[in-house]
């Protein structure tokens, strides 16, 4: 299977903790977004890559969030300081440009801050 | 700003009875997308289907159908003969062609279909 995946599936914090989360994409897509879905909402989106250039950032991306993507490759997104209010499920999703645009989803992360 | 409303918070019907998830948008871009998705309770958002705005043609995969009309800025998804599989929550998406193409999802529509 060559979907989107996400690592780790779970992950417990304790408040003001570091969290780093990987995405790998489908292997021939180059755009590459993170998305972020609060309980009872429908996900909104983060950030965007297009190859290895991180082209745009929502107002929601706080300056304790940080994405990358190095090689153009797998992501990480990695989130300093962990609020409670972080709490939420991290989506990935990949896509190609010119034509099928469709974006293919990952399982998420699901962090929960304590 | 772009938006999509899906007001159907909750559904719930009996197995084999059709269901039709609303959902509207709004948009000033005369080139879009529209989407839908699946969410089952593992978590992942399932690909159902994407329709470009000149499009107006309805769409049918199985038991799946979709209206869309522009007219009335909706874009509407049937489940015929629901079975028990189908409850998930379901997401109505809007996308522009142009820049990052990022997604702009509806608070979604939890369907429950009951044996």
């Amino acid at each position: 299977d060559t979907g989107v995946s996400q690592d780790p599936r779970h992950k417990i914090t304790k408040r003001g903790q570091n969290v780093t989360f990987r995405c790998d994409p489908i292997s021939e897509h180059n755009r590459l977004y993170w998305y972020r879905q609060t309980l009872g909402q429908g996900p909104e989106f983060l950030t965007y890559f297009q190859n290895e250039a991180q082209l745009e950032k929502s107002r929601l991306l706080s300056d304790r969030f940080s994405a990358e993507r190095p090689k153009g490759s797998f992501s990480t997104l990695e989130i300093q300081r962990t609020e409670q209010g972080d709490s939420a499920m991290y989506l990935c999703a990949s896509s190609s440009s010119g034509g099928e645009e469709t974006q293919y989803f990952g399982p998420g992360t699901r962090l929960l801050v304590l | 700003a772009q938006k999509v409303t899906q007001a159907q918070t909750e559904i719930s019907v009996v197995e084999k009875e059709d269901v039709t998830l609303d959902c509207v948008y709004e948009t000033r871009d005369t080139t879009y997308y529209l989407f839908w998705y699946k969410q089952p309770p593992s978590g992942e958002l399932v690909f159902l289907i994407r329709r470009n705005s000149f499009d107006e043609q309805n769409e049918i995969s199985g038991r799946y159908s979709w209206n869309f009309q522009k007219s009335t800025s909706s874009f509407n998804f049937t489940i015929t003969a629901s079975q028990v599989v189908d409850s998930a929550v379901y997401f109505c998406a809007w996308s522009t062609p142009q820049g990052a193409q990022k997604l702009v999802f509806g608070q979604g529509t939890r369907l429950t279909i009951n044996p």
